[in-house]
């Protein structure tokens, strides 16, 4: 159980424009849904919390305007990077926690590649 | 919590056993994770301690000991397939909501 999806798996887009990846839970309702981002050789950094039917709560330094994430269901949660650059390439990764639970469960990621 | 600390790299032999230590902030503390993270893939959920002590799951033992804000994940019978990145995490509560705060992991090579 506690299987979380991503799609797309990579994605290769070109500065300026904008990319969508979604993150599902399938079989738990995720409360909560997480979002880091990781650069080669470095750890996860969380970017924003997000609970269903509620605004995203951002980490410092990460731009809510750029990174738009929508948690519209309890079992999906999405990410919009807006106006892409080149130093938006990273591996993205979503993570889903049930209620009650401490545990979160990963997603396989999305690679990004912005040309 | 935060400021996790791990060494950045280890290398062991096959069928050996090998600890992987971590240590961590104590203010703030609410749990502290292990996952296991292969290149190019997402991190998948290992062990959860909360208490002082060792927890044994298999081949995978995590201890913990919250007055000295350190844990270890003690990897037994080393098989080739752990050769791997193993990330501690630290549990807070923040923004709302109970989050992770990861360190930069522990790269396990494991040679024959």
């Amino acid at each position: 159980g506690a299987v979380v999806s991503q799609h797309p798996s990579w994605v290769i887009c070109k500065s300026g424009t904008s990319v969508k990846i979604e993150c599902r839970s399938l079989d738990f309702q995720a409360t909560t849904m997480f979002w880091y981002r990781q650069f080669p050789k470095q750890s996860l950094m969380l970017m924003a919390t997000s609970n269903e039917g509620s605004k995203a709560t951002y980490e410092q330094g990460v731009e809510k305007d750029k990174f738009l994430i929508n948690h519209a269901s309890l079992t999906l949660s999405t990410l919009t990077v807006t106006s892409a650059h080149p130093e938006d390439s990273s591996f993205y990764i979503c993570s889903a926690r049930g209620s009650g639970t401490y545990e979160q469960y990963f997603g396989p990621g999305t690679r990004l590649t912005v040309t | 919590g935060q400021n996790i600390d791990q060494p950045t790299e280890m290398t062991a032999t096959e069928g050996a056993i090998v600890q992987i230590n971590c240590t961590y902030q104590t203010s703030g503390f609410n749990g502290l994770f292990w996952y296991q993270q292969h290149a190019g893939e997402a991190p998948t959920f290992l062990s959860y301690n909360v208490l002082d002590g060792l927890e044994e799951k298999g081949r995978f033992s995590s201890f913990l000991s919250r007055s000295k804000g350190y844990s270890y994940l003690l990897l037994k019978e080393l098989q080739m397939k752990d050769s791997a990145s193993y990330l501690c995490a630290e549990g807070y509560s923040g923004a709302g909501s109970y989050q992770l705060t990861f360190g930069k992991g522990t790269k396990l090579s494991v040679i024959p």
